[in-house]
């Protein structure tokens, strides 16, 4: 079965500086999509960014980027310009191409300084 | 908003009685799945449904069980509540598998005492 890691329990960063959090997972598969999902206080999933593995471009968005390295099964969030807003669980996400179950890690907590 | 309603979202109950926690979309998305979420375990998959009557297990089904007899409601049922199923349960929505996204609700906290 598929395996997310996430090796970092609590990332803390400046305000308006870069963080970035690590995920790592473990398939056999050569079609899936990576996800990271941002859980605020409020408790709501919402998504931040989606990488499809058969493309080599990282995804962005606006401040969220992604270090996709397929080979060493590596996804991790580069967050720049750091807001107060960013502070949240952060979760990372698997899915194959043609499996039901999203596979989550167990989360990064990020803390964001004034 | 994405069209999700889960109630109840609070609920407190004590261990042996069942509980249902529904889960209402407005989107008419085929797919929708129940999520609990644990301190260190991320969110595992409790059970899915791709379908009106169609349902398939999840990583963590034991103790749980689903009906869908229509495309907007999604039931979650446990039978006989332990105090092991403490958790805050989490509808999502998809229009279908691999890279569509998932959609969340906002959450249902269930305590047994």
């Amino acid at each position: 079965a598929q395996t997310v890691t996430q090796s970092q329990p609590e990332m803390s960063v400046q305000e308006a500086e870069t963080v970035t959090l690590s995920c790592t997972y473990d398939t056999s598969e050569s079609d899936y999509y990576l996800f990271w999902y941002k859980q605020p206080p409020s408790r709501q999933m919402i998504l931040v960014i989606r990488q499809e593995a058969y493309k080599q471009q990282n995804a962005t968005e606006n401040r969220f980027s992604v270090n996709f390295q397929k080979a060493a099964k590596s996804f991790s969030l580069k967050i720049s310009d750091s807001q107060l807003g960013d502070a949240a669980m952060y979760f990372c996400a698997y899915r194959s191409e043609n499996n039901n179950d999203m596979r989550f890690g167990a989360g990064t907590r990020l803390t964001v300084k004034p | 908003d994405a069209g999700i309603t889960q109630s109840p979202r609070h609920k407190v109950t004590e261990t042996g009685t069942p509980v249902t926690l529904r889960c209402h979309q407005t989107e008419n998305h085929r797919y929708m799945y129940w999520y609990r979420q644990d301190p260190g375990h991320g969110l595992r998959l409790i059970h899915y449904s791709y379908g009106v009557k169609d349902t398939d297990k999840g990583e963590v089904s034991d103790g749980y069980s689903v009906s869908r007899s229509k495309t907007e409601d999604f039931l979650l049922t446990l039978e006989s509540a332990t105090s092991s199923q403490t958790s805050v349960y989490f509808c999502a929505i998809s229009a279908g598998s691999g890279a569509n996204v998932l959609t969340f609700g906002a959450g249902s906290r269930l305590t047994v005492l």
